[in-house]
């Protein structure tokens, strides 16, 4: 069974502070990492992919993969109140039928981000 | 360019009813996934469709069905509905195989 782990939180830091999300998965042949934020009531929305080790930086998002430890994180610089979600991990492996495997999501970390 | 459109947002249906929700892509993008997500269960992965073919289907009984028509837009249809199939209803389209945008989903009660 492929999964995909995170902390539900919540996970509470204070405005203009780092947020930092974990995630970790079992499967070894995954391929891509994506991580996807979550409004209440809202569909999920992509922030960040990544598909190589090291890390990937997008404006004050910054993922960082680590494959040897089958590990992703999303870390917010500056975080804002806006940024209060729950954040998705989501990992695409290999079917092994030869085509690309689906999407698994962890169920999410949910960030509050207090004034 | 328009985003990924779900049609209807709400649903009320009761046990034993069936229910058909539909995805339109966005324009350009060949492949459709559905979801289910749950309080408890999360984001569970339904199927994936391309160019009118499934691709992969995840761990759900055969009532949930579904099909790609020639314009890329994609159906699900659940028969036979159960209390537990309450849920939020997502598509995502994608161009690129990975690369996955979501709809404002369809919200399915069961009563």
């Amino acid at each position: 069974q492929k999964e995909v782990e995170q902390n539900s939180g919540p996970l509470s830091v204070p405005e203009g502070a780092i947020a930092s999300l974990n995630c970790t998965y079992s499967d070894r042949g995954s391929q891509s990492f994506f991580w996807y934020r979550q409004y209440s009531g809202k569909s999920p929305e992509l922030i960040m992919f990544i598909y190589s080790n090291g890390d990937k930086e997008d404006g004050r998002f910054t993922a960082q993969l680590n494959k040897a430890s089958q590990y992703v994180s999303l870390l917010i610089r500056d975080s804002q109140p806006s940024d209060s979600a729950t954040y998705l991990c989501a990992v695409r492996g290999r079917n092994y039928g030869g085509s690309q495997g689906n999407l698994i999501f962890g169920k999410g970390t949910k960030l509050s981000v207090k004034p | 360019k328009a985003g990924v459109t779900q049609t209807p947002r709400y649903l009320i249906k009761t046990r034993g009813q069936q229910v058909t929700l539909s995805c339109s892509p966005i324009s350009g993008h060949r492949s459709v996934s559905w979801y289910q997500q749950t309080p408890g269960q999360g984001l569970q992965f339904l199927f994936e469709y391309f160019s009118e073919t499934q691709r992969n289907k995840g761990n759900f009984p055969g009532r949930f069905s579904g099909r790609q028509f020639s314009n890329s837009r994609s159906e699900m249809n659940v028969s036979t509905l159960e209390l537990g199939d309450s849920a939020l209803y997502l598509c995502a389209s994608s161009q690129r195989a990975d690369i996955q945008y979501f709809g404002a989903g369809t919200r399915l009660s069961v009563l």
